[in-house]
């Protein structure tokens, strides 16, 4: 199984500067034959569902700001928030859906406001 | 607009069964694959389950393979999840998700609210 991992588990930012998470997988997950890598960033604020953020490694879903915004390639990933806004307090996961299951997530990092 | 609603959820005992449903619409349910996901008290989340759009490919986790089985009704629009042997481990929130596509290698676009799943004596 590809291990997915996260760090750090929780940082405290500040509003209005930059937070940066970093996920390390097990094993490459860019597909050759695609050239893509097979890495999705969801947001989980408490009590609801975890929220598709960015995908495709660098990929924003429709709808999410732009100071979200994803990077790396291959085994590394970054997951920045240029500009923290409170309502950006939340759980941040990666998960990597390369090939066949299981597709694994990272175990979390905590955003809070500093 | 998107929405899945999951039910079913509730206390049951150790070795006992359970069938979650979710209930999908706002999108034509049987162009998409399914997947369930857990999420165990102040836990990360686990992809336990897929299932292509026409029920042809199905994968499970490790840690349900024997015990759960995925399911769809394509015209009632809903998913399941039937739960066998029951343990301890499974106490979780159980979510539907929907992938982005019919393929396996998508990630989750949507999800539902969830529904607790509590295996205690």
């Amino acid at each position: 199984d590809i291990v997915m991992t996260q760090s750090p588990d929780s940082l405290a930012v500040s509003l209005g500067e930059r937070a940066t998470i970093n996920c390390k997988s097990s094993q490459s997950l860019l597909y050759s034959s695609t050239n893509k890598d097979y890495l999705a960033w969801y947001q989980q604020k408490p009590g609801q569902p975890p929220k598709l953020l960015i995908y495709w490694a660098s990929t924003r879903e429709s709808g999410v700001p732009d100071r979200f915004s994803g990077s790396g390639s291959g085994t590394d990933f970054t997951l920045t928030i240029s500009s923290l806004q409170a309502e950006d307090v939340a759980l941040y996961y990666c998960q990597q859906y390369y090939s066949t299951p299981p597709w694994t997530f990272g175990q979390g990092t905590k955003v809070e406001i500093k | 607009e998107v929405q899945l609603v999951e039910s079913g959820g509730g206390l049951v005992q150790p070795g006992g069964s359970l069938r979650v449903s979710c209930a999908a619409s706002g999108f034509t349910f049987s162009s998409y694959s399914m997947n369930w996901v857990r999420q165990a008290p102040g836990k990360g989340l686990e992809w336990i389950s897929y299932i292509s759009s026409s029920s042809s490919i199905i994968y499970y986790a490790d840690s349900v393979k024997g015990r759960f089985t995925i399911s769809r009704d394509n015209a009632r629009n809903s998913l399941y999840l039937q739960m066998n042997s029951l343990r301890d481990e499974d106490t979780a929130v159980y979510y539907c998700a929907r992938s982005l596509g019919n393929i396996g290698t998508r990630p989750f676009g949507d999800w539902g609210q969830g529904t607790l799943v509590t295996v205690s004596s």
